[in-house]
């Protein structure tokens, strides 16, 4: 599976809102019925933290500014409204521990800035 | 609350090797795997392997095949990754990450702090 983000860079006014695409060369239905397309965030410096799970289930503790969607091979993540502590990259994600080898996929990561 | 505390940060030279320990609090540790991720300096974001702390199960990255070895010691909830034959290429942070525990749909969600692995001469 390729994981294809766009766009790469993304500078946002503070209070506007963003948009990050994912697509992947397949289809990421699992056979259990659920998709499993992860989004993280990784702020300068710091380790990556999970947003959202299973396309639009947001992680405890994040904003509710932040939303995911999307099906099959396109997938989305929002922000309503940017905020400073909103810098960083942005990473989708699918994984799978079957067969042996394929693990995990990133997208090359969109780095968002404050214009 | 879900904690991973790795090991500190470590330099080596070309063709050794390192071990990376990750120290897991906040769940039950065997119920759960662990994979690891490296981020070289300025990129982005690439999978090693993954182990479950329930089954003893690995599955590695084709690339580290032969060089990674992943552990884990459910007595004291840690997991650790070996990696042998070290190369410049091989610096980067490494992240534990915490997973599900059978082979199937991956399910990353907690991360450690990550152990920056410098490999020079």
């Amino acid at each position: 599976v390729v994981m294809t983000q766009s766009p790469l860079s993304l500078p946002v006014t503070l209070g506007q809102p963003a948009s990050i695409s994912c697509r992947s060369s397949q289809s990421l239905v699992y056979s259990d019925g659920n998709t499993y397309l992860t989004w993280f965030q990784q702020r300068p410096g710091q380790s990556p933290r999970r947003l959202i799970y299973k396309i639009s289930n947001r992680d405890s503790g994040v904003p509710d500014r932040f939303s995911g969607s999307g099906s099959g091979t396109d997938f989305i993540l929002k922000i309503s409204r940017v905020e400073a502590e909103d810098v960083g990259v942005y990473y989708c994600m699918h994984g799978t521990h079957w067969p042996p080898g394929s693990g995990y996929t990133f997208g090359q990561g969109t780095k968002l800035e404050i214009k | 609350q879900v904690q991973l505390v790795q090991s500190g940060a470590e330099v080596k030279k070309p063709g050794a090797s390192v071990k990376v320990s990750c120290k897991a609090s906040g769940y039950t540790f065997s119920n759960y795997g662990m994979s690891w991720v490296r981020q070289a300096p300025g990129q982005g974001l690439e999978w090693v392997g993954w182990i479950s702390a329930y089954s003893g199960n690995t599955d590695y990255a084709q690339k580290f095949q032969g060089r990674v070895t992943m552990t884990t010691d459910t007595s004291t909830s840690t997991g650790y990754m070996e990696l042998r034959s070290l190369r410049s290429d091989d610096t980067a942070v490494y992240f534990c990450v915490r997973d599900t525990a059978a082979s199937g749909a991956a399910d990353p969600s907690h991360w450690g702090q990550g152990t920056l692995v410098t490999v020079s001469s």
